[in-house]
């Protein structure tokens, strides 16, 4: 069945260090992926996503590149913040009208 | 609303009991979507609807779980006979016209957190 596999948590970077978060999924068809980001005490909410292979998604610094060759979707920021700790989610979808979520990765940032 | 707003924000409650979760999606969100999310995992997914139809049921764990969307607006979530692998986060979200849609995305509420003892 359809999967997404992230890389475990959590990851501690210093302010202005390079973030990679690994995501590989499993799928069939062609389905689109996402990132979404869960603030501490708030809800999920949508990053950036992608539609179709070799599409980029960005927002706010960050990007993602779904690569179907390898299939990844893995999220970079050049600069990290302390405000940009978080939990990182990928998901891929729709799949029949839902989103199917991998474990979520945290990150903290450090002044 | 302004956002999606769920309540309880917390439930404790003893194992047999029943609960309701309450989910109050965006005003003029055609989708709704219910998971569950245990600590340190992503949102598992249970149930949808679109308008007042659930459209999906193929998640929830067993016949003691339900939902309902009666108005095609508010949704409850009943777990019924509470057991304590229930406890977890229960997560609701909506869409403004389902995600088979372009460009459309989940907006989450906060959260139930639900602790059956």
């Amino acid at each position: 069945g359809n999967s997404v596999t992230q890389m475990e948590g959590p990851v501690t970077l210093s302010e202005e260090a390079f973030l990679t978060i690994n995501c590989t999924y499993t799928a069939t068809g062609y389905p689109s992926l996402f990132w979404y980001v869960q603030y501490p005490g708030e809800g999920l909410q949508l990053l950036l996503k992608a539609t179709k292979a070799d599409d980029k998604g960005s927002n706010k610094g960050f990007e993602a590149t779904y690569r179907k060759e390898t299939t990844s979707f893995h999220l970079e920021k050049g600069s990290v913040q302390v405000s940009d700790s978080a939990v990182y989610f990928c998901a891929l979808g729709p799949q029949g009208g839902k989103l199917i979520f991998g474990q979520g990765t945290e990150l903290s940032v450090k002044p | 609303g302004a956002g999606v707003s769920q309540s309880p924000r917390y439930k404790v409650t003893k194992r047999g009991q029943d609960v309701a979760l309450r989910c109050d999606p965006i005003s003029g969100h055609v989708s709704l979507y219910w998971y569950r999310q245990a600590l340190g995992q992503g949102p598992e997914f249970l149930t949808y609807f679109n308008y007042e139809a659930q459209q999906d049921k193929s998640g929830l764990p067993n016949d003691r779980f339900s939902a309902e969307r009666p108005e095609g607006s508010i949704s409850t979530l009943t777990i019924q006979r509470t057991e304590q692998r229930d406890s977890a986060m229960y997560r609701c979200a909506s869409s403004t016209r389902g995600l088979g849609a372009t460009n459309e995305k989940l907006f989450f509420g906060s959260g139930t957190q639900l602790s059956v003892l």
